[in-house]
C-alpha cells in the first residue's frame, strides 16, 4: 500500500516570495510516480508537476519546482514567486508501478494563502 | 480539447434515495477513473476503467455503488440506497496512452439529507 504525509495543514506567504511545501511518501514499489495537484475554491483538481522515481533531475514547470530526496522518500513543492491566484489547497498524490495508468493514492492537503 | 465533463454538480437526495452521476472524459481518453473527496480530505480512488473494461475497485465502493462505460466513452456511477455518510464530493478523472497526468472534472457534490 502507498502512503502521502502532508504535515502542513495550512501556511501563509507574502505575495512575490518562495513557499515549499512538505510531502512524504511511503511505498514499497521501486518505480512509482510522485505528483503535485491543486484545487481552488471552484474544486477542480489541477496538475501542477510530476516526478518519476527513476528521474535524475528534479522537475520543474514554470514556478514549481519539486525538490525531489529520494533517501529521505520526500518531494517537496517549491513555489517561486508567489501570486495571489496561488492560494488553495494543494495535495501530493503517489502512482505505485513502473506505467502510466493506475490509482492515485493522495494526502490531506495543504491550504496555502498568498498575502498581498 | 474539452476538458473533463461531470453532471450533475451539484445533487441533493434523501436517504434511501438512489442517484446516478454521469462524466463524460476528454475525448479519445481510454482510462476513467472515479474518486470520492469529502471535507477536508484528499481524494479517495473508488474505481478504474480502460476503455469499457473495470479494472480495478477500491474496498470503499461497497455494494451499493456500482459504476459503468458501456462503449468505453462516459461513464455513471450509481448509489443504491444513499446513506448520510455518502455526502461527499464525486470527481472523475481520465488520460490517455502514455500520459502521466490524470485530468479532473469539476466534481459532483452529493448531499444526502
Amino acid at each position: 500500500a502507498q502512503k502521502i504525509t502532508q504535515t502542513q495543514p495550512g501556511m501563509f506567504v507574502q505575495e512575490k516570495e518562495a513557499v515549499t511545501l512538505d510531502c512524504t511518501y511511503d511505498t514499497s514499489d521501486q518505480s512509482y510516480g510522485l505528483f503535485w495537484y491543486k484545487q481552488p475554491s471552484s474544486g477542480e483538481m489541477i496538475f501542477l508537476i510530476y516526478q518519476g522515481s527513476y528521474d535524475e533531475q528534479n522537475a520543474t514547470e514554470g514556478r514549481y519546482s519539486l525538490n525531489f530526496q529520494k533517501a529521505r522518500k520526500s518531494a517537496n513543492l517549491v513555489i517561486s514567486a508567489s501570486q495571489l491566484g496561488d492560494s488553495a489547497m494543494y495535495f501530493c498524490a503517489i502512482r505505485a508501478g513502473g506505467t502510466s495508468y493506475g490509482k492515485l493514492t493522495f494526502g490531506q492537503g495543504t491550504i496555502l494563502t498568498v498575502h498581498p | 480539447d474539452t476538458g473533463v465533463s461531470q453532471d450533475p454538480r451539484h445533487k441533493i437526495t434523501k436517504r434511501g434515495q438512489n442517484v446516478t452521476f454521469r462524466c463524460d472524459p476528454i475525448s479519445e481518453h481510454n482510462r476513467l477513473y472515479w474518486y470520492r473527496q469529502t471535507l477536508g480530505q484528499g481524494p479517495e480512488f473508488l474505481t478504474y476503467f480502460q476503455n469499457e473494461a473495470q479494472l480495478e475497485k477500491s474496498r470503499l465502493l461497497s455494494d451499493r455503488f456500482s459504476a459503468e462505460r458501456p462503449k468505453g466513452s462516459f461513464s455513471t456511477l450509481e448509489i443504491q440506497r444513499t446513506e448520510q455518510g455518502d455526502s461527499a464530493m464525486y470527481l472523475c478523472a481520465s488520460s490517455n496512452s502514455g500520459q502521466t497526468e490524470q485530468f479532473f472534472g469539476p466534481g459532483t457534490r452529493l448531499t444526502v439529507l
